[in-house]
Parts: C-alpha cells; sequence; structure tokens
C-alpha cells in the first residue's frame, strides 16, 4: 500500500519569507501524480500544484515550486514571497496515474503559520 | 463554474442515531469521491464512484455506513448507527481526471 508522510505538523514563516514542507512516500509504482493541496481553516481544499512522476522537470506555479526526487521518493513544497493568505494547511497527496488517478492517499498534512 | 455543494455544514448527534450527508458535484465530473477526515489528520478515502457505479468501497465499514450515487450525479453517504469515532469531516470531492475538487465539508459530532 502507498504511504505519504509528512513529517512537520506545523511550520512557521515570515510574510515575504520562503519556506520549504516536507513530503515523502512510499510506492512500487513508476508513474505516478503527486499534490500538494491547499486546506485554509473552514474553507475547502484547493490542489495547489501537481507533479507527474515522469516528468523530470520540477512544477512550478507562480510563487509555489517543487523538489521532486523520485529515487529518494521526495517531494517538497517551496513557497516563495509568503504572504497573510498562504496560511493554512498543506497536505501531501500521491495518486495513482491511470483511470483511477483521482483517488488519492493523503498525508497528515502540515500547517503553515505566516507572521506578518 | 459551480463547485461541489454538500449539506448539511454541520451535524450534531447522539451515538447510536443515523445521519445522512449529501453532495452534488460538478457537473460533468465521471468520478465522486467521499473522503473521511479525523481532526489532525489527512482526508481518508471512504468509497469512489464512476458514474453511478462502485469503483472502490474497500475502506467503508459496510457494517454501519452506506453511499449510493442516484443517477450518476448527486450522493448520498448514511452512517447507521453512529459511534463515537465517527466524529470527523466528511468530505465529498468530484474530479474530471486525475485533480480532485472538494466540498467545503460536512462535520460530524456525535456525542
Amino acid at each position: 500500500a502507498q504511504t505519504v508522510t509528512q513529517s512537520q505538523p506545523e511550520m512557521s514563516v515570515q510574510e515575504a519569507e520562503t519556506v520549504t514542507l516536507s513530503c515523502t512516500y512510499d510506492t512500487s509504482e513508476s508513474d505516478y501524480y503527486l499534490f500538494w493541496y491547499k486546506q485554509p481553516p473552514s474553507r475547502q481544499m484547493i490542489l495547489v500544484i501537481r507533479q507527474e512522476a515522469y516528468k523530470q522537470q520540477n512544477a512550478t506555479e507562480n510563487r509555489f515550486s517543487v523538489n521532486f526526487q523520485k529515487a529518494a521518493k521526495s517531494f517538497s513544497l517551496k513557497i516563495s514571497d509568503s504572504q497573510l493568505g498562504d496560511a493554512a494547511m498543506y497536505f501531501c497527496a500521491y495518486s495513482y496515474r491511470n483511470t483511477n488517478a483521482g483517488k488519492s492517499t493523503f498525508g497528515d498534512g502540515t500547517t503553515l503559520t505566516v507572521k506578518p | 463554474e459551480a463547485g461541489v455543494a454538500q449539506s448539511p455544514r454541520y451535524k450534531i448527534i447522539e451515538k447510536r442515531q443515523s445521519v445522512a450527508f449529501w453532495c452534488n458535484p460538478i457537473s460533468g465530473h465521471a468520478t465522486l469521491y467521499w473522503y473521511q477526515q479525523i481532526l489532525g489528520q489527512g482526508p481518508k478515502l471512504l468509497i469512489q464512484f464512476q458514474n453511478n457505479g462502485v469503483v472502490d468501497d474497500s475502506q467503508l465499514p459496510k457494517d454501519r455506513f452506506s453511499a449510493e450515487r442516484l443517477k450518476g450525479v448527486d450522493s448520498t453517504l448514511k452512517i447507521q448507527p453512529a459511534k463515537l469515532e465517527d466524529s470527523a469531516v466528511y468530505l465529498c470531492a468530484s474530479s474530471p481526471r486525475w485533480e480532485l475538487f472538494f466540498g467545503e465539508g460536512s462535520r460530524l459530532t456525535v456525542l
């Protein structure tokens, strides 16, 4: 079974600074997706960024980028120029890259606090 | 585009009572999921539908949980009888392919 581990229950960052959230996963598959989802307090979870395992290039979405290390099964999220609106719980997730690609396994999350 | 709708947002019941949650996915999304999110944990998959058929319900406690998806659109998740450990947020998500679109969730408190 696939597992996703987020070893940092809580992180904090000063506004405008950079923070990196860590994630490791375990799988025997070679083709899969990795995701970072953001869950603001009392609001719905939304996708932040997606990485396809067959792509060597790290995904980037504006201030959000990932460091994908396939051999190490590591998938970290870097948030640059942190903003107050980035405060949320962040979940790393894994999914097979097949017809059930939406069926994801989630880590237990990292709560990010942004200090003004 | 309307998002995933869920109701009720909050529900408080006593143990051994029953409860039902409703979900209306994004139009055109064939796949629908119910996840259980216990406080301090990540979402755990309960059941996956493809159109109106069940794809995966291996993690659904079938002695007390049931779910259906009518006409491949709306879905209901029922718990009967509820236990204290069922206190959680029940998240509905729909997907066109690989990205999950979540509703705001239904928070259940079992006393």
